[in-house]
């Protein structure tokens, strides 16, 4: 099966611009996840959505992230304006639902690489 | 509150050595946990997970892991090191917050050196 892709694989920005990524998952998979991965730290979970439904946003820094994933399906990661603490690699991950207190496994796409200078 | 510590930012062994990377937990509740692998500029590889049952659990690649509860351990194993194997190495542990989906927490990472 195809794996969860995402777009593009490295971006370079200035302070102060926007900039999004994208991910599509794989098909059927329910939950989707956008982590954030500091160079030298595990993986951060910024937001996880349940089809088009948001699950969990709390370590979204709201002012300047946001995401949406409108047909459940997709999913973009948008931020504005970007910070040169932004610079990370930003995955994305998708689980089949296979209900409540179910354990499935998470699949990560290739992630994309922000610099902010 | 669930939360993971991998002890050794770094880990060096020689080719044919054993590998061990350590990862102790926190959680209130029988936790789910996941050791993932991560190549250079790739994604994130699910290497091996306990759930429930067995607590000796073998991954690909030859790697396997052992859930200690009385330890809260899960650390990662491999008798032989093979040069392919360097890579950084997190675990993960995975709840359930009210709602029932799945929420989970990664380590700091291991980056592991083989040495021919």
């Amino acid at each position: 099966e195809a794996g969860v892709a995402q777009s593009p694989r490295y971006k370079i920005i200035e302070k102060r611009q926007s900039v999004a990524f994208w991910c599509n998952p794989i098909s059927g998979h329910a939950t989707l996840y956008w982590y954030q991965q500091i160079l030298g730290q595990g993986p951060k979970l910024l937001i996880q959505f349940q089809n088009n439904g948001v699950v969990d946003d709390s370590q979204l820094p709201k002012d300047r992230f946001s995401a949406e994933r409108l047909k459940g399906v997709d999913s973009t990661l948008k931020i504005q304006p970007a910070k040169l603490e932004d610079s990370a690699v930003y995955l994305c991950a998708s689980r089949d639902w296979a209900g409540p207190l179910r354990n499935t496994e998470a699949f990560f796409g290739q992630g994309t690489r922000l610099t902010v200078v | 509150a669930q939360s993971v510590t991998q002890l050794g930012s770094h880990v060096s062994v020689s080719e044919g050595a054993l590998v061990l990377l350590r990862c102790n937990y926190s959680s209130s509740v029988p936790p789910y946990l996941f050791w993932y692998v991560q190549y250079p500029n790739q994604g994130l590889q699910l290497l091996l997970k306990y759930t429930t049952g067995a607590t000796l659990v073998k991954g690909i690649n030859g790697f396997e892991a052992e859930f200690k509860k009385s330890e809260t351990s899960f650390h990662l194993t491999k008798p032989s090191a093979h040069m392919s194997d360097a890579a950084e190495y997190f675990c993960a542990v995975t709840l359930f917050p009210s709602g029932g989906y799945q929420k989970v927490t990664f380590g700091t990472g291991t980056k592991l050196q083989v040495i021919p």
